[in-house]
């Protein structure tokens, strides 16, 4: 079943922080972030395992709660270059992704 | 360290026509995912191979599409007859010892 994410748009000014959502009814094994610019293929961002961790790179952070099976990606003073779909990919017992519809985010300067 | 290569990078087809896409995965990599994406939406699984097997398969139309991933290095993804409904992008992504999947460009097909 497909991960729900949201919102489904946002719209931001350079500086601004962001916070995307994905919620899934399933219990997870991991869940993968990727941001996709339009017209090229996903980038890996990053990816949480099972266990509540939380990652950062750079100004990106993620989060995984895994009793709630949600995981929440963190966007601190947006950049131009942070424009485009991120999605959440979940993954239930080391099998293929599973990704949500995305979240279209444009930073305008 | 070259990435994963799909082509070609677009094919314009008419429906009930046969199409090809060939993958090559990163060198080393053991999974291979063809993904399906449809405009606005995210990437769906069609098929995972571990080497040269099937792990995944339940998503794949089987009376039209196939895959194959003969000596465990690069995959071909064939529909045969296509339809006006699976005009996308063909995904191509590979995985080593990580669970990082790493996307090739894409394939991006236009059925008319």
């Amino acid at each position: 079943q497909q991960p729900v994410q949201s919102p489904q748009a946002v719209i931001l000014r350079e500086g601004e922080d962001a916070v995307i959502n994905c919620s899934s009814s399933k219990a997870l094994y991991s869940v993968h972030w990727y941001r996709q610019k339009h017209g090229e293929a996903p980038v890996f961002l990053m990816i949480l395992l099972k266990g509540g961790e939380q990652k950062g790179h750079d100004k990106i952070s993620a989060s995984f709660n895994e009793k709630k099976q949600q995981s929440s990606l963190y966007l601190t003073a947006s950049q131009l270059s942070y424009s485009g779909t991120y999605f959440c990919g979940t993954e239930a017992g080391r099998r293929a992704l599973t990704f949500g519809s995305g979240t279209r985010l444009q930073v305008q300067p | 360290e070259a990435g994963v290569a799909q082509s070609p990078r677009y094919k314009i087809i008419e429906k009930r026509q046969s199409v090809a896409f060939w993958c090559n995965p990163i060198s080393g990599h053991a999974t291979l995912y063809w993904y399906q994406q449809i405009l606005g939406q995210g990437p769906k699984l069609l098929i995972q191979f571990q080497n040269n097997g099937v792990v995944d398969d339940s998503q794949l139309p089987k009376d039209r599409f196939s895959a194959e991933r003969l000596k465990g290095v690069d995959s071909t993804l064939k529909i045969q007859p296509a339809k006006l409904e699976d005009s996308a992008v063909y995904l191509c992504a590979s995985t080593g010892v990580s669970y990082e999947q790493y996307f090739g460009p894409g394939t991006r097909l236009t059925v008319t």
